[in-house]
């Protein structure tokens, strides 16, 4: 089966500053990762996804994710946050090959201050 | 596109009472899942469905049913409400069960049982 750790469960920054949201995955498969935000009474959506390939992926909005097999983690950075990243956010596992239900973590609360 | 939608937006319950969260989709998607979101809990899956007739258990069922009479709607009722059932819910589809599929998120309902 596959697990979804998030290691902070709140990050607290100020505007312009970079960040890290961590995440861990355990799996015995090859899967596939996924980073879904929820900002303030909304419904989640999805933020960027590694299916294959480069091991970097980028979102619209200047957030990036690295897939690191060895170390099991697909962080997410940005580089200089703003207000308006102020959300929760999800990090998700799923397996590739078959029929799988994704699997969440707890969330990280990002706060930005300004 | 309306996307996932869900209805009421918020809804308060006297312990015993019952009642159906509506859910409904017009993307085609065969998948379709409630999940309750608590704090510090992250996403706990109810129920889910993988088209029109077929339903099955997630890791959080009691006290809720489901049925999936078509593919477009997926409603979850409560059966007799109580106080821990206190929580926002959110509807969510994909395209298939594909590892690689993307989760779509309907807005949530606040639910709140007294």
């Amino acid at each position: 089966a596959q697990s979804v750790t998030q290691l902070d469960s709140q990050v607290p920054v100020f505007e312009e500053a970079p960040v890290e949201l961590r995440c861990n995955y355990s799996s015995s498969v090859s899967v596939y990762l996924f980073w879904y935000v929820q900002y303030p009474n909304q419904g989640l959506q999805l933020l960027l996804k590694y299916l294959s390939g480069s091991t970097l992926v980028e979102s619209i909005n200047g957030f990036e994710a690295e897939f690191n097999k060895s170390q099991t983690s697909f962080h997410l950075r940005k580089p200089s946050v703003h207000i308006s990243d102020t959300a929760e956010y999800f990090c998700a596992v799923s397996r590739s090959g078959g029929s799988y239900i994704p699997t969440f973590g707890r969330g990280t609360s990002l706060i930005v201050h300004p | 596109n309306a996307g996932v939608t869900q209805t009421p937006k918020f809804q308060v319950l006297k312990t015993g009472q019952s009642m159906t969260l509506q859910c409904a989709q017009d993307m085609n998607h065969e998948y379709m899942s409630w999940y309750r979101q608590d704090p510090g809990m992250g996403l706990r899956l109810i129920h889910y469905s993988v088209g029109a007739g077929i339903t099955d258990q997630g890791e959080v069922p009691n006290g809720y049913n489901v049925s999936r009479s078509t593919t477009e709607d997926f409603p979850l009722r409560l059966l007799s409400a109580a106080p821990s059932q206190t929580s926002v819910y959110f509807c969510a589809s994909s395209y298939t069960l594909a590892g690689a599929d993307t989760q779509y998120f309907g807005p949530g309902t606040r639910l709140t049982v007294l």
